[in-house]
């Protein structure tokens, strides 16, 4: 069965700090790849997403950027964290082809920017 | 695009039955419509998907009429932990890819 991981749950970092968060899929090959973020009370914000190796498309200008170095790996990264940067960071996967099947989620990285 | 717009909350009581609405007026033809469960600090997880007419499981049914530019989550006899906030989903297609688009969810509060 397929099964996502991502790591940390939580996170605390100072403003200026560097960011890494990871997922990783298993059970599955050529997912579609999806970041998320939720502010505390919001919505789902689609932040990158990702249908192959080395592609990555991005809804959101900002200071975040996403790779994705292999199949089932993809990572969020910051250089230098704003407090805006701060929320609740969902990893997401799908079977590449048509929205007639469900999306995953991991269990999400709370990351608090100080 | 297709957009989603559902209401931003709801409130109902332990064993009454909840019905939420989301309208996606520009659903595209391959598109299916699916709801998706969120408890605070968890990631949504799927609760049911449907193309057209009526799909039940064993957690909710959900009701989609013939023009496809809504759909109704139906939970029936609702508890405490159906609190909850519920998406509902409708796929875009771009460059042969389906993305995700997830509106604002509605926040359903369950009382006692």
């Amino acid at each position: 069965s397929q099964t996502i991981h991502q790591w940390p749950a939580t996170l605390v970092q100072p403003v200026g700090s560097p960011l890494s968060l990871e997922c990783t899929v298993e059970g599955t090959s050529n997912p579609n790849l999806y970041w998320y973020r939720q502010a505390a009370g919001r919505g789902l914000q689609l932040l990158f997403y990702s249908v192959g190796i080395g592609q990555i498309s991005s809804e959101v200008p900002q200071n975040l950027s996403a790779s994705r170095p292999q199949d089932r790996q993809f990572i969020l990264s910051s250089k230098k964290l704003l407090l805006s940067d701060s929320g609740f960071y969902l990893c997401a996967w799908s079977v590449p082809w048509g929205s007639n099947y469900g999306y995953t989620f991991g269990s999400g990285t709370r990351l608090t920017v100080v | 695009l297709a957009k989603t717009t559902q209401p931003i909350s709801m409130d109902s009581y332990e064993g009454q039955e909840v019905n939420i609405t989301c309208s996606h007026n520009n659903i595209a033809t391959n598109d299916y419509i699916t709801w998706y469960q969120q408890f605070p600090s968890q990631g949504p997880r799927f609760i049911i998907q449907g193309y057209k007419t009526k799909v039940t499981n064993e957690v909710a049914s959900l009701f989609i009429p013939a023009d496809r530019k809504s759909s109704t989550l139906s939970l029936p006899r609702v508890s405490l932990s159906d609190t909850a906030v519920y998406y509902c989903l409708v796929g875009e297609s771009t460059g042969g890819s389906y993305i995700p688009t997830f509106g604002r969810g509605t926040s359903l509060i369950v009382h006692p």
